[in-house]
């Protein structure tokens, strides 16, 4: 019930075009869904997040789509770039449960010229 | 803002030394630290939650005795691999949790730490 599946493993995409992954969730307690990319070698940084009170957050051209009723949720990358290029994790967490994360098995993304 | 770091970035020590590696939230005061470790390509396993002035909480089959979380002060918490040992080698990563503000729930991660056990 913890886990969180996140699809798919890896992408390609052509510069300019839209990158979507997918999460899915299975604990109707997580309130809070974060989206972070991490480069090689690095730690992972905040990309954008939302709340179930909220079906859609935009933040340049990254978006979350949030489906409370299908407990799922996704992240649009609009006009992708080659420096999108690095390793997606979709994440959830519930204030009950002292706010721990539970992580997506990550994508791969990979923008093409 | 939330900028966290870690020290050091890289590691190498040999098999049955300790090695400690320091978790600091830069620009805001946290009440609660987490510990990760990433194998290659693989996603982030929650090693333990580190609430300050409290003892640590460690996740199902971690050894709270090999790897010792210390959380003094609300800028600074710190891991200590003990007795280290080659299946020890991974990418750990601290991330923090603003103490105030409307982001509580929000996990800022540090650049990681590189540790090779030879």
């Amino acid at each position: 019930q913890q886990q969180v599946k996140q699809s798919p493993q890896s992408l390609i995409v052509q510069k300019g075009g839209i990158s979507i992954i997918n999460c899915a969730y299975e604990n109707t307690a997580f309130d809070y869904f974060p989206w972070y990319q991490q480069f090689p070698g690095k730690g992972p940084a905040l990309l954008i997040a939302i709340r179930p009170d909220v079906s859609e957050k935009k933040e340049g051209r990254f978006t979350i789509s949030f489906n409370k009723s299908a407990k799922q949720f996704s992240l649009h990358i609009m006009d992708s770039q080659p420096g999108d290029s690095a390793t997606y994790f979709c994440a959830a967490s519930s204030t009950g449960g002292g706010n721990k994360l539970t992580f997506g098995t990550g994508t791969q993304l990979k923008v093409e010229l | 803002g939330a900028v966290v770091s870690q020290h050091p970035s890289r590691v190498i020590c040999k098999s049955g030394t300790s090695v400690k590696i320091e978790c600091r939230s830069l620009d805001f005061q946290a009440t609660t630290m987490f510990w990760y470790r990433q194998f290659p390509k693989q996603s982030l396993m929650l090693m333990a939650t580190s609430n300050e002035g409290s003892k640590a909480t460690y996740e199902q089959g971690v050894e709270k005795d090999k790897f010792l979380i210390n959380h003094a002060s609300l800028t600074l918490s710190t891991l200590t691999v003990t007795s280290a040992h080659p299946e020890d080698s991974s990418f750990y990563i601290c991330s923090a949790s603003p103490l105030a503000g409307g982001n509580t729930d929000t996990q800022y991660f540090g650049p990681g730490t590189r540790l090779t056990v030879l």
